[in-house]
């Protein structure tokens, strides 16, 4: 079965860049599926950041999308997430995600095991 | 603050049944039936238990079942158990230019 895991910096400074990526394994990237990131702060609830379909599509969540760029690499099978000028609220567990979209259907399955990434100098 | 509202805890004992409240709008949960519920255990990453509404994936025991009314979607646990104790947040498609949005979780105390 397809399985995901995040990978990067554990640590970023403020104003930087936050980088990760997902390695997909058990299945293609390029299957009929969306692959989405999604973040959770300590304590807190649930955050949609955004996706990208193997063709290059994206789509982004409003509140983030001029500091979001998702990518796709179909030869490594796995897909990146970057996220610009962090501040310390930037600061969560990031999580990949297989997202099953279609006209009549949506749904995260299966989620990586999450990445901690603290922002802090 | 999060697009969907969820009650912050709910709690049962073991055997009996609860319900988890999920309310969005008329944009979200009241135009798509495209409701899903995730259980998180802590440490953990979100399982997902039930998807387009009512739809259990293979493996999802059947104690877990969803509906919707209106602009409100529930999830319901019968015959509690121990195990079940986790965080639920429910998931809705919210239109193309909002897309996805979550609701703020619900802490499932067993007694």
């Amino acid at each position: 079965q397809v399985q995901l895991q995040e990978s990067g910096p554990g640590l970023v400074k403020p104003s930087g860049t936050l980088s990760l990526t997902c390695a997909v394994s058990g299945g293609s990237i390029s299957s009929s599926n969306w692959w989405s990131w999604v973040r959770q702060p300590p304590g807190k609830g649930l955050e949609w950041i955004g996706e990208i379909y193997h063709s290059g599509s994206t789509n982004y969540n409003p509140s983030l999308k001029s500091r979001v760029t998702i990518s796709v690499d179909k030869s490594k099978n796995q897909f990146s997430l970057k996220l610009s000028s962090v501040t310390a609220a930037d600061t969560a567990v990031y999580y990949c995600a297989r997202d099953v979209r279609g006209y009549d259907s949506l749904r995260f399955d299966p989620w990586g095991q999450g990445t901690l990434v603290t922002v802090s100098s | 603050q999060s697009a969907l509202t969820q009650p912050a805890s709910v709690s049962g004992s073991p055997g009996q049944s609860i319900t988890i409240s999920c309310t969005g709008t008329s944009s979200d949960v009241g135009s798509y039936n495209l409701v899903s519920w995730y259980q998180q255990h802590p440490g953990k990453a979100p399982k997902l238990m039930i998807y387009e509404g009512s739809k259990r994936p293979s493996g999802v025991s059947n104690r877990f079942s969803g509906s919707k009314s209106g602009n409100t979607a529930s999830l319901t646990i019968s015959g509690l158990q121990a195990e079940d104790e986790a965080d639920y947040y429910c998931c809705s498609y919210a239109g193309s230019s909002t897309d996805v949005v979550f609701g703020g979780g619900t802490k499932l105390t067993v007694l």
